[in-house]
């Protein structure tokens, strides 16, 4: 089982919706949880970082944690056709030297 | 501001060539380092990483092998490069123990021929 559970899509969505991505892991460790979006031959880009359970919103952008269940989501409201990328979930147990452990990333097109 | 520069962006290679890619970090000093590989359609692996000068820990056992020459300079080599080795190679920096955000560069993708 890995580590990190991410359903790869394709998701595809029309312009305006409200998109939800989800992980799943295992370790309990983890406390540092990010999102990254990844354009096409392009290096990830760092979207949302959240420490702990919760939420965070950052514009269009909602990342929630319930370490209870060992589950993450980032949520984007009024997605844009620009909004189209892989989406990488990733974490940390904060004791490895930031060591990052990646899901296998979610393919979003959003069509206008 | 901080920004990590990676080149070269796009690498072809024969079978048994040796490899040598560079990255470099701007605006911080002692981060820590890393490289990764990815996979077409797949995460992202952890290949090695490095805490300061001269020091490398591996994460997989491979064909690979990274050296950190200076505080802000990571490089990843190969003696010989194998049809395996073809892939989506990534550098990336943290700023330390007890920060987990990790910065990306914007990758160099190997062909081995």
């Amino acid at each position: 089982q890995k580590e990190v559970e991410q359903d790869p899509g394709p998701l595809s969505v029309p312009e305006g919706a409200i998109v939800s991505l989800n992980c799943t892991y295992s370790n309990s460790a983890f406390q540092y949880f990010m999102w990254y979006r990844q354009y096409s031959r392009k290096g990830p880009e760092l979207l949302m970082y959240t420490y702990s359970s919760g939420n965070k919103e950052d514009g269009r952008f909602t990342a929630q944690v319930d370490k209870s269940s060992k589950y993450i989501s980032l949520f984007i409201r009024d997605s844009q056709p620009s909004d189209s990328a892989t989406y990488l979930c990733a974490m940390s147990s904060g004791t490895s030297y930031g060591k990052l452990t990646f899901g296998q990333g979610t393919i979003l097109t959003v069509h206008p | 501001s901080q920004t990590i520069h990676q080149w070269p962006a796009t690498l072809v290679q024969p079978v048994g060539s040796p490899l040598s890619l560079e990255c470099t970090v701007e605006g911080t000093s002692n981060p820590n380092l890393y490289w990764y590989r990815q996979a077409a359609g797949r995460g992202l692996q952890l290949l090695f990483y490095s805490v300061g000068i001269g020091q490398i820990s591996s994460e997989v056992p491979q064909n690979l092998s990274a050296s950190r020459p200076q505080d802000r300079q990571f490089i990843l080599s190969s003696k010989k490069l194998l049809l395996s080795d073809s892939g989506f190679y990534l550098c990336a920096w943290s700023a330390g123990q007890g920060f987990a955000e990790a910065f990306f560069g914007q990758g160099t993708r190997l062909t081995v021929v």
